[in-house]
C-alpha cells in the first residue's frame, strides 16, 4: 500500500517562527498536494506539485511556500507563522497517470497550533 | 470556479440507512469521490464513480450520480456506530490538473 507520512502529528509553534511541515511518500508518485482543513471550511488547497522542482499555487497560497527537491518529499513552509495558520494540514499524493485508481492517498495530518 | 456543496450534519440511528448528498458545479468532472475521515485521522478514499455511470454499489455503499442535476449521493445501508465520521464529496478540478476540490464535509453521527 502507498504510504504518505507526515513527520509530526502535533506541533506547537510561536508567532513569527519559520515552520517546516514535511511529507514523504513511498510509491514514486509524481503529484503531491498540501491542504489545510478548518471546521466549517472543509479542505482548501494550498500548493501542489506535478514533479520535482515544480510547484503550483492552490486556492490559499498566501503566507506559505513549498519545496520539492526530491520526488518523494514535499515540504510546506510557513515563512513567519501567524495564529490564523493554526489548522490541520493534510498532505496527499497520487501518480501522474489518468484514471481514478491512483488515489489521492492522504497522510494522517499535522495539527499545527501557533501561539 | 468549481464548487462542491454538502450539508454539514446528519444524525441517524444504528441500523438505519444514511444518505449524504452533494452537489457540484463542474459538468466536465470525470471522477467524483467520497472520502471518509475518522476522528484525528487523514482522509481515506471510500468509493468513487466515473461520470458515465449512474450508480455504483460496493457492499453497504451505494453511490448515485445525477449528471443532469450535478447531484451525487452516498447511501450507507445498515449504518453502524463505526460509520460515524466526516464524509467528503470531491470532484477533480480540471483547471488545476489533478487537484481535488472538496466539499466542506458532512459529519455523520450514529446513535445506538
Amino acid at each position: 500500500d502507498v504510504k504518505v507520512t507526515q513527520s509530526s502529528r502535533y506541533l506547537v509553534k510561536r508567532t513569527g517562527e519559520k515552520v517546516f511541515l514535511e511529507c514523504v511518500q513511498d510509491m514514486d508518485h509524481e503529484n503531491m498536494f498540501w491542504y489545510r482543513q478548518d471546521p466549517g471550511l472543509g479542505l482548501r488547497l494550498i500548493y501542489f506539485s506535478y514533479d520535482v522542482k515544480m510547484k503550483e499555487k492552490g486556492d490559499i497560497p498566501e503566507g506559505y511556500s513549498v519545496s520539492r527537491e526530491k520526488k518523494e518529499r514535499f515540504s510546506l513552509i510557513l515563512e513567519s507563522a501567524s495564529t490564523n495558520q493554526t489548522s490541520m494540514y493534510l498532505c496527499a499524493s497520487r501518480n501522474g497517470g489518468t484514471g481514478v485508481g491512483y488515489g489521492y492517498t492522504f497522510g494522517s495530518g499535522t495539527r499545527l497550533t501557533v501561539v | 470556479g468549481e464548487d462542491v456543496e454538502q450539508s454539514l450534519f446528519l444524525s441517524v440511528r444504528e441500523g438505519d440507512s444514511s444518505v449524504i448528498n452533494c452537489t457540484y458545479t463542474d459538468s466536465s468532472s470525470t471522477y467524483l469521490y467520497w472520502y471518509k475521515q475518522e476522528p484525528g485521522a487523514g482522509l481515506q478514499l471510500l468509493t468513487y464513480i466515473f461520470s458515465n455511470m449512474d450508480m455504483k454499489q460496493d457492499q453497504r455503499l451505494t453511490v448515485l450520480l445525477n449528471k443532469k442535476d450535478k447531484h451525487l449521493s452516498l447511501r450507507i445501508a445498515d449504518t453502524q456506530t463505526g460509520d460515524s465520521a466526516i464524509y467528503f464529496c470531491a470532484e477533480r478540478d480540471n483547471q488545476a490538473g489533478t487537484a481535488l476540490i472538496f466539499g466542506k464535509g458532512t459529519t455523520l453521527s450514529v446513535s445506538s
